[in-house]
């Protein structure tokens, strides 16, 4: 069975300009989930999609991030205009099991991660 | 937002049991508590979950007090292979996932 899998797995871009990361989970997950750690700092939640709709974005930093998942299959991170303070690791996860009554209780399968460097 | 803390870094010798805490202290009742390992380069892989008590895979237990303000990961006799980084990860009431700050786990020959 095929991981989860992130592109590019390395960027390097200018200040102020765009960048899309694209992860495709899973096979047959419906869940998706991005994180981000940037520099010295613990591996932060963005937010979390169930098929197509997103269920939680509240740790989108700004409107600088836009999240898609169209279909339900792959989803795009996209961040526009890249700030200095961007740059960090940007890590996908997917999972099978819908949230039921315990909330947190699926296994997340993430990716190897996409390091995003702004200069 | 929930505030998780952990141990920065431990060491231990091949063969011994290692156990890492981590408190969570704004769990919502109802939600689980899973932890992670994460090697150099590589997206963080689940090890194990619980909701309560004591929960055993193949290749840990976790350990709940019944106040679900902290687990203890623990690792039976670990080998060169387990040095990594170990996460506990929890869902506060906000539906929000987060992430403790990592354990460093080195194990010396």
């Amino acid at each position: 069975e095929a991981g989860v899998t992130q592109f590019p797995s390395h960027s390097v871009i200018e200040k102020g300009q765009t960048v899309t990361l694209r992860c495709d989970p899973i096979s047959g997950h419906d869940n998706l989930y991005w994180y981000r750690r940037v520099m010295g700092k613990e591996i932060k939640f963005l937010l979390h999609f169930v098929k197509e709709s997103k269920q939680d974005e509240s740790g989108m930093p700004n409107n600088r991030f836009l999240a898609e998942r169209t279909g339900g299959t792959y989803s795009t991170l996209k961040v526009q205009p890249a700030e200095l303070e961007d740059s960090g690791v940007y890590f996908c996860a997917s999972s099978q099991a819908a949230a039921g009554d315990h909330f947190g209780g699926d296994e997340q399968y993430f990716g190897p991660g996409t390091r995003l460097t702004v200069t | 937002l929930a505030k998780t803390t952990q141990p920065i870094s431990m060491d231990s010798y091949e063969g011994q049991e290692v156990n890492i805490t981590c408190s969570h202290n704004n769990i919502a009742t109802n939600d689980y508590i899973t932890w992670y390992q994460q090697f150099p380069s590589q997206g963080p892989r689940f090890i194990i979950q619980g909701y309560k008590t004591k929960v055993t895979n193949e290749v840990a237990s976790l350990f709940i007090p019944a106040d679900r303000k902290s687990s203890t990961l623990s690792l039976p006799r670990v080998s060169l292979s387990d040095t990594a980084v170990y996460y506990c990860l929890v869902v506060d009431y906000g539906q929000n996932f987060v992430f403790g700050p990592g354990t460093r786990l080195s194990v010396l020959p």
